[in-house]
């Protein structure tokens, strides 16, 4: 299992802008998950992409990953109020069955 | 499908007590895992379990027992409660072994040890 961790730690925009948001990890995939947390609430799923893909969309959600840098962003276009969380990814190391979460980007979108 | 339940929602306890919290999930699920979230932190896995009758340690099982007696309950047992253990806990399952899909969470039972 491997940790995956996110910069920056907190993001703090205008509503209307978009919000970038860093992954690192430290060996090989199998796949990488972004989950979302709102204030005091459990994680919810939000996309997840395999060590094959390099880019995917959902709504909003653009996810890349870069394997050769062992690294993945998340960017949420045309940003909203209800947006405002903090956002984690989860590497899943190939061969690995555990999930371990990093500390999180707390993104803050002013209304 | 209720997805993944916990209960209770809020508890106070006092140094030394033993309490269980409980988690159930009714998607049969092969894979839960608890977690434990300090404030302002991200989620440190505490225990998991890859089926009925099999469980490993997380990152931070110390102090805490769990037991996988059924596909559906994966109860996390606080032997001695420490006010270190003052905390957010989450459960959360997935339909197959450790990640390689979605996990679903509960809504957390959030702990205050005096």
């Amino acid at each position: 299992s491997q940790q995956g961790e996110e910069d920056p730690q907190a993001l703090s925009i205008q509503e209307g802008e978009n919000a970038t948001m860093n992954c690192s990890y430290k060996t090989s995939i199998n796949n990488l998950q972004w989950y979302r947390q709102n204030s005091g609430r459990g994680l919810v799923h939000l996309i997840l992409i395999r060590s094959n893909e390099r880019e995917k969309h959902s709504g909003r959600l653009r996810v890349t990953l870069d394997t050769s840098k062992k690294s993945s962003s998340l960017l949420i276009t045309a940003s909203r109020a209800a947006d405002t969380a903090s956002y984690f990814c989860a590497p899943l190391q190939t061969g690995g069955f555990k999930t371990i979460f990093g500390a999180g980007t707390r993104l803050f979108v002013k209304a | 499908n209720a997805g993944v339940t916990q209960t209770p929602k809020f508890q106070v306890l006092k140094t030394g007590q033993s309490m269980t919290l409980q988690c159930a999930q009714d998607m049969n699920h092969e894979y839960m895992s608890w977690y434990r979230q300090d404030p302002g932190m991200g989620l440190r896995l505490i225990h998991y379990s890859v089926g009925a009758g099999i469980t490993d340690q997380g990152e931070v099982p110390n102090g805490y027992n769990v037991s996988r007696s059924t596909t559906e309950d994966f109860p996390l047992r606080l032997l001695s409660a420490a006010p270190s253990q003052t905390s957010v806990y989450f459960c959360a399952s997935s339909p197959r072994t450790g990640g390689t899909d979605t996990q679903y969470f509960g809504p957390g039972t959030r702990l205050t040890v005096l």
